[in-house]
C-alpha cells in the first residue's frame, strides 16, 4: 500500500520554541492532507484539513495560529506547533488520500511531542 | 454531526478465543466505514473497509460487515493470537462531511498466551 512518513518521530523542546512536523507521502500525491492529535489512551481528533496550493481548513477549537500548516507540494504537508507549551505536548499524526468516496486514508507513523 | 460509538475496552481474551468488537455510527449520508488498528507506540494501519451495505470487510482473519438497517460495523475474529494485541478504531468517512474520518474511541485488546 502507500507510504506516508512523519519526521521526526520524537521531539524534546522548551517551552516557548516552536516545532515543525513534516508529513510526506512517498509514493503517491496528496492534494489533501490531514492533521490529527491523539491524546494518550484516547481517539484521534482531526486538528485540520491541509489543501496543496490553498490554506488548510481548521476544526472547530483549534487555533490556527498556534498550529501553522503550509501544503507547499503534493508530497509534503508541514504543521508548526509556534510557541508551544506543556499542554501542546501530544501524538500528532498526519494522514493523506481518503479526499473522496471509499478511498483509504495512509497514516503516517506519528510524531511524538512532549514539551518541557 | 456524525459520530461512532465503540464498545468500551480493554477487551482481555485468551488466545484462540472468538473476538467481537461491537460498532454503531451516527451520519447523515452514506458513509464508507472502516476498522483500523494501532499497534503500541506506532501510527494507525488501515485493517478493512466497507463502502456500501451489505458489505463485508475482511483482512488477516478479521471480518466487519456493513449493516445499514442497524447502523452497525462490529468487528470479528475466529481466534484471535497474542500478536493481535493493539487498539481498534472503527471510523466512518461521509462525503456530506467533505470525506473528513470521524473515529470512534478506540477498543484496547490484549490477548493472553
Amino acid at each position: 500500500g502507500a507510504v506516508v512518513s512523519q519526521h521526526p518521530s520524537w521531539v524534546i523542546c522548551k517551552s516557548g520554541t516552536s516545532v515543525k512536523i513534516e508529513c510526506r507521502s512517498l509514493d503517491f500525491q496528496a492534494t489533501t492532507m490531514f492533521w490529527y492529535r491523539q491524546f494518550p489512551k484516547q481517539s484521534l481528533m482531526l486538528m485540520a484539513t491541509s489543501n496543496e496550493g490553498s490554506k488548510a481548513t481548521y476544526e472547530q477549537g483549534v487555533e490556527k495560529d498556534k498550529f501553522l500548516i503550509n501544503h507547499a507540494s503534493l508530497t509534503l504537508s508541514t504543521l508548526t506547533v509556534t510557541s508551544a507549551h506543556p499542554e501542546d505536548s501530544s501524538f500528532y499524526i498526519c494522514s493523506a488520500g481518503g479526499s473522496r468516496r471509499g478511498e483509504t486514508q495512509y497514516f503516517g507513523p506519528g510524531t511524538r511531542l512532549l514539551v518541557l | 454531526g456524525d459520530s461512532v460509538t465503540q464498545m468500551e475496552g480493554p477487551v482481555t481474551l485468551s488466545e484462540e478465543a472468538f473476538l467481537t468488537i461491537n460498532c454503531t455510527y451516527t451520519a447523515t449520508g452514506y458513509p464508507s466505514l472502516f476498522w483500523y488498528v494501532q499497534y503500541p507506540g506506532e501510527g494507525l494501519q488501515l485493517l478493512l473497509k466497507a463502502t456500501k451495505a451489505d458489505d463485508k470487510g475482511s483482512n488477516k482473519g478479521f471480518e466487519a460487515t456493513y449493516r445499514k438497517e442497524t447502523t452497525s460495523f462490529h468487528l470479528e475474529k475466529g481466534s484471535v493470537q497474542v500478536s493481535d494485541s493493539a487498539v481498534y478504531f472503527c471510523a466512518l468517512s461521509d462525503g456530506t462531511g467533505g470525506f473528513k474520518t470521524i473515529f470512534g474511541a478506540g477498543t484496547r485488546l490484549f490477548v493472553k498466551a
